[in-house]
């Protein structure tokens, strides 16, 4: 089993409807990230919370909200989906250290 | 404002060929420097790191070189393979009093030709 397991792989899903993306993880890690990946524009970070009872807005965190359920589980809504949302989404876990970052595989979103 | 770029979008290397990748960074206050390979339908995976106060790093078959006078980050690939053949990101780490995060470039594309 993957370290970091995003659900569902890929959804293409209308716009205006709410969406929520899963992420969990087995690494124990305390941090946890999630990323959007446009192309030619890298990985921006959306939300990344730091425990339980922790979340952090990122560069680009309009439009979303998380949830920090528990240590193993991270969620990203979109509340009303809109087509330039379409894009790679990642989920990412850490340990502090720089070598220590695990992502997932990934979830596909199209919003049409 | 803070960016991590890179030079080339693409790069083409024949199998067997040395292969050199580069990014631009602007923030100082970075303690590492990060560089990840990213497959088609995988998430990025860690390359090798280079703490800010070193400028020479190597693992198995890469290197990673780091100029801070022109703010510049390198990654050497020796001897590439097939399986090299993959976008690569270099990153930024920005530690503040535990909060840490990381910034990325854009991309590099690398194609190693049979």
């Amino acid at each position: 089993d993957a370290d970091v397991t995003q659900t569902p792989r890929n959804r293409i899903t209308k716009t205006g409807k709410r969406i929520m993306l899963e992420c969990s993880q087995t690494k124990g890690h305390d941090r946890m990230y999630w990323y959007r990946q446009d192309p030619g524009l890298g990985l921006r970070l959306i939300y990344y919370s730091f425990d339980v009872k922790d979340i952090n807005k990122g560069e680009i965190s309009d439009g979303y909200s998380v949830s920090r359920q528990a240590q193993a589980k991270f969620s990203l809504s979109l509340e009303s989906a809109i087509p330039n949302q379409t894009a790679l989404y990642f989920c990412a876990t850490s340990d502090n250290r720089a070598d220590g970052y695990t992502f997932g595989s990934g979830t596909r979103l199209t919003v049409v | 404002g803070e960016s991590v770029g890179l030079h080339l979008p693409t790069l083409s290397v024949q199998e067997g060929d040395n292969s050199i990748i580069n990014c631009a960074y602007s923030n100082s206050a970075s303690d590492y420097f990060i560089w990840y390979k990213q497959e088609s339908g995988k998430g990025p995976q860690f390359i090798i790191d280079i703490r800010s106060n070193m400028d020479k790093r190597q693992g198995q078959r890469v290197t990673v070189l780091l100029n801070k006078t022109v703010k510049h980050l390198s990654l050497q690939i020796a001897a590439t393979q097939p399986g090299d053949s993959a976008v690569y990101f270099c990153a930024e780490r920005i530690s503040n009093f535990g909060n840490e995060k990381l910034t990325f470039g854009t991309g590099t594309r690398l194609t190693i030709i049979p």
